[in-house]
């Protein structure tokens, strides 16, 4: 079965620091990428996305990802993070244009 | 205003009964899936129907059931036979299988 991992459970950061959670994925043929982000009280929602084309995606706030394809890696960046950035972030991995897989998420927690 | 609806926030059921949750999208979207979140082990994919009167299991599909028979609802039933059913479940839905899925507030219900 194809399995997503995230390494990194909980990450405690100050503001200004820089961020990057990692995200790997098994191999399991046609993959499309995405980050999604829970802040608390508030519904999962789409960070960003890859499905083809630069491996340097870029979504909102401030994030980006890159696709690693020899590596099976997604992982998630942002330069400068803000005390809003706090919150748990999923990647997923849709296969063949089939099921999701998630990972277990990464609890964000930026220090004022 | 578009977007997915769970009902109940949060729902007590004694050990022993059936239990139905309420999931209802008009972002007239084709598919459908339910989740279900536990701490430390990110979503899981419960069932998922891409079609009207059309759905498959997930990974962890043994004691729910699911009725798609309207394009905007997917009920999911927890069943007596399912041995730990408190937990958070979400319901989300997309396009298609392989696009972004939207996610609504999410059920929280407590087997008593």
């Amino acid at each position: 079965a194809q399995s997503v991992s995230q390494h990194n459970h909980h990450v405690i950061l100050s503001e200004a620091a820089s961020l990057e959670l990692g995200c790997n994925y098994s191999y399991g043929g046609t993959v499309n990428l995405f980050w999604y982000v829970q802040y608390p009280g508030q519904h999962l929602q789409l960070l960003l996305k890859y499905f083809s084309g630069d491996p340097l995606v870029k979504g909102i706030k401030g994030f980006e990802a890159e696709f690693i394809k020899s590596k099976f890696s997604f992982n998630l960046r942002k330069p400068s993070v803000q005390w809003s950035d706090t919150a748990e972030y999923f990647c997923a991995v849709n296969y063949n244009f089939n099921k999701f897989y998630f990972g277990s998420g990464t609890k964000l927690n930026v220090k004022p | 205003d578009g977007g997915i609806t769970q009902s109940p926030k949060y729902l007590f059921r004694k050990e022993g009964q059936n239990v139905t949750l309420s999931c209802e999208q008009n972002l007239n979207h084709d598919a459908m899936y339910w989740y279900r979140q536990d701490p430390g082990q990110g979503l899981r994919l419960i069932y998922y129907s891409q079609i009207v009167n059309d759905f498959q299991k997930g990974d962890i599909a043994e004691g729910y059931s699911v009725s798609r028979e309207k394009k905007e609802s997917f009920p999911l039933t927890v069943t007596s036979a399912q041995k730990n059913p408190t937990a958070f479940y979400l319901c989300a839905s997309s396009g298609g299988l392989s696009d972004t899925q939207y996610f609504g507030p999410g059920t929280r219900l407590t087997v008593l």
